[in-house]
């Protein structure tokens, strides 16, 4: 089946801790998104990415990292410099290249701070 | 800042009636349109894209765009309970690359 998957489903951090979110992609999407979604909110853009080896600076980038070594796979890390990390974390992927395409999204990570 | 603006409702219809979702946007440069569903607890999953100015239809959904307004709509024929959910409308950010900037969702419930 092809599709992307997100890892974990749950996952819960202790103030200080750095914590990585996994996604992965097999539908050979060149771009690929991470978005962060707040209750009763819409999602705001933290990192994307539309090549290998390359990403960028979304809305609210502070407090997170990437890393986009292998197409098909695209980390979050949330570092202890993001104060209120809690949140539903998405990744999202679209085939790229020029103009808008739609963007298919994963399961998510739903992040809570201990 | 390029926004795009919802009514976070609810939106409360009944069984069989149509749900109408409205939705601006800022940015006159955007040339295409999404519709997101998004079950509580869920990952929003594609409704529909619209391109276009008019009407595009896909069974019961029928996406409104009219681009001089700004303005793009979702209709739900024959609304069913299962419809219940929050929708995302999105429109690209004409700037460059492929970011999509998201409205904060319409929230529609559906009673039988």
């Amino acid at each position: 089946d092809g599709g992307i998957t997100q890892s974990p489903k749950y996952l819960f951090r202790k103030e200080g801790q750095n914590v990585t979110l996994s996604c992965e992609q097999n539908l050979n999407h060149d771009a690929m998104y991470w978005y962060r979604q707040d209750p009763g909110q819409g999602l705001r853009l933290i990192y994307y990415s539309q090549i290998v080896n390359d990403f960028q600076k979304g809305d609210i980038a502070e407090g997170y990292s990437v890393s986009r070594e292998k197409k098909e796979s695209f980390p979050l890390t949330v570092t202890s410099a993001q104060k209120n990390p809690t949140a539903f974390y998405l990744c999202a992927s679209s085939i790229g290249g020029a103009g808008a395409d739609t963007q298919y999204f994963g399961p998510g990570t739903r992040l809570t701070v201990l | 800042q390029k926004e795009v603006e919802q009514n976070s409702g609810p939106l409360s219809v009944p069984e069989g009636a149509i749900a109408s979702l409205n939705c601006t946007y800022s940015d006159r440069g955007s040339q295409s349109f999404f519709w997101y569903r998004q079950y509580s607890g869920k990952s929003p999953e594609l409704i529909m894209s619209i391109y276009s100015n008019g009407d595009k239809e896909d069974g019961r959904f029928t996406a409104q765009l009219n681009k001089a307004s700004q303005y793009v709509s979702l209709l739900i024929r024959d609304s069913q309970p299962s419809d219940s959910a929050t929708y995302l409308c999105a429109a690209p950010f004409s700037g460059g690359y492929n970011k999509l900037i998201f409205g904060a969702g319409t929230r529609l419930a559906v009673h039988p």
